[in-house]
C-alpha cells in the first residue's frame, strides 16, 4: 500500500528566503508525482507534475525534483513571498486510472 | 477554458439525511475523481469515473456512491449522513484517455464544504 509522507508538517520563514519541502513515498513504482498548493478552505491548485521518467520540473520560482529509486521528491521555492503562504501537498500516481495518493501536507507561512 | 466546477459550494445537512454533490469537469476531460478531505484523515480517494464507468473505488462504506453522465459531469451521493461525513469534498478531472497508465495532470475544483449537524 502506497504511503506518502511530507516533512516538515509546518514551516515559517521570513520573506525572501529560499526553502525546500520534502515528500517521500514507500512504493517507487509510480507513474508521476504532482505538487499542489491549497489555500485555507479552498480547492487544490496544481503547481508541477513530474513524470516518472523525469528528474525535475521548473515553473517560475518553483523547482521540483524526483528521485524515484529512493522514493523522494523535493519542492524548492526561491525567494519566498507572503503570497506563497499556503499548504503544499504532494501526491503520487501509482495505479492505472487516475487515483492519487496524497501526503499529509506542509503548512508554509512566509512572514514579512 | 473553464476549470472544474462544483456545486453547491456549501451544504448543511442533519444526520440521517442524504446529499448529492455535482462536478463538471474541464471541457474534453472524461476522467473524474472524487476525494474527501478532513483534518484528521487528510485527502482520501473516494472513487473515479471514466466514460460513465466506475474505474476505481476507495475504502468508503456503501453509503457513498457516484455516477457519471454521458457529458462527463459527475455526481456523488451520500445517504444516511453521519457527523463524520462533515468534510470538504473535492472533484478532480484529468485528460486521461483510458489507455495505458495514467500520466496526466489532474485539476481540482474548489470543493463542496459539507457540514452535518
Amino acid at each position: 500500500k502506497q504511503e506518502v509522507t511530507q516533512i516538515p508538517a509546518a514551516l515559517s520563514v521570513p520573506e525572501g528566503e529560499n526553502l525546500v519541502l520534502n515528500c517521500s513515498f514507500t512504493d517507487s513504482a509510480i507513474y508521476n508525482l504532482q505538487w499542489f498548493r491549497q489555500d485555507p478552505g479552498k480547492g487544490l491548485t496544481s503547481l508541477l507534475l513530474i513524470q516518472s521518467s523525469q528528474r525535475e520540473q521548473t515553473s517560475g520560482r518553483l523547482n521540483a525534483s524526483l528521485d524515484k529509486s529512493s522514493g523522494r521528491s523535493t519542492l524548492y521555492i526561491a525567494a519566498s513571498q507572503p503570497g506563497d503562504s499556503a499548504t503544499y501537498l504532494c501526491a503520487v500516481h501509482t495505479g492505472t486510472a487516475s487515483k492519487l495518493t496524497f501526503g499529509t501536507g506542509t503548512r508554509l507561512q512566509v512572514t514579512l | 477554458k473553464a476549470g472544474v466546477t462544483q456545486t453547491p459550494r456549501y451544504l448543511i445537512k442533519t444526520r440521517g439525511q442524504q446529499v448529492t454533490l455535482s462536478c463538471s469537469p474541464i471541457s474534453g476531460h472524461r476522467s473524474v475523481s472524487w476525494y474527501q478531505q478532513t483534518p484528521g484523515q487528510g485527502l482520501q480517494f473516494l472513487f473515479e469515473y471514466f466514460s460513465e464507468t466506475q474505474r476505481n473505488k476507495g475504502n468508503f462504506p456503501g453509503r457513498f456512491s457516484g455516477r457519471q453522465f454521458s457529458n462527463s459531469r459527475s455526481e456523488m451521493n451520500v445517504s444516511t449522513l453521519e457527523l463524520g461525513d462533515s468534510a470538504l469534498y473535492l472533484c478532480a478531472s484529468s485528460p486521461w484517455t483510458g489507455v495505458l497508465a495514467g500520466d496526466k495532470e489532474q485539476f481540482f475544483g474548489p470543493g463542496t464544504r459539507l457540514t452535518v449537524l
